[in-house]
């Protein structure tokens, strides 16, 4: 069974562009996040999907950032403009059902703005 | 204060040697509790769940002390396999939010 995975695995933009970023998460998970990190700091949550729904988007930086999940299935998380402190790995989790337990992360896709 | 703290490291220790990381987490009301492992430039992937009797997998053990809200890992018998980063995460009651700390890092050394 294919695990998470993310598009591209590294992206390099200028300042100002856009990139959207895309997560598969594992066939039949409900729950997908995103998440980043940022060099030298911790890995922060960004928002949280239910199906096709948003759980939680209290981790979203500002509205340069937006996220969708189309159909509950794959979801895409597009920059627009990119910012230079954009900069990071962004991590996509998945996992089952409604109880709390291990998220499956992607490898990341890592962004450069310079 | 952070949600999740955890002594960044780095911790070099030899092989065979017992290394123990501990990491607090400020809301009393959280519920669940993991280690995960991440290599370098790698994705975090679960090392073990932490209960509330505490646990045990091969040579790692997890505690969790609710009264001083702490949890902790214990590597007995380091191998060099173990050098990574062990990040603590807790998932906030009443949320499905995972809190991630900075995490650990870990260097065994020949």
């Amino acid at each position: 069974e294919a695990g998470v995975t993310q598009f591209p695995s590294h992206s390099v933009i200028e300042k100002g562009q856009t990139v959207t970023l895309r997560c598969d998460p594992i066939s039949g998970h409900d729950n997908l996040y995103w998440y980043r990190r940022v060099m030298g700091k911790e890995i922060k949550f960004l928002l949280h999907f239910v199906k096709e729904s948003k759980q939680d988007e209290s981790g979203m930086p500002n509205n340069r950032f937006l996220a969708e999940r189309t159909g509950g299935t794959y979801s895409t998380l597009k920059v627009q403009p990119a910012e230079l402190e954009d900069s990071g790995v962004y991590f996509c989790a998945s996992r089952p059902g409604h109880e709390t337990g291990e998220l499956f992360f992607g490898e990341g896709s890592r962004l450069t703005v310079l | 204060r952070k949600e999740v703290e955890q002594d960044p490291g780095p911790f070099n220790v030899p092989e065979g040697a017992t290394v123990a990381f501990n990491c607090t987490y400020s809301n009393s009301a959280s519920q669940s509790f993991f280690w995960y492992r991440q290599d370098c430039r790698k994705e975090p992937k679960l090392l073990m769940s932490v209960y509330s009797s505490g646990n045990e997998d091969g040579r790692f053990t997890a505690q969790l002390n609710r009264a001083s809200q702490y949890i902790s890992l214990l590597i007995r018998d380091s191998k060099l396999s173990d050098s990574a980063t062990y990040l603590c995460v807790v998932n906030m009651a009443g949320t499905y939010k995972y809190i991630f700390g900075t995490g650990t890092r870990l260097k065994v050394l020949a």
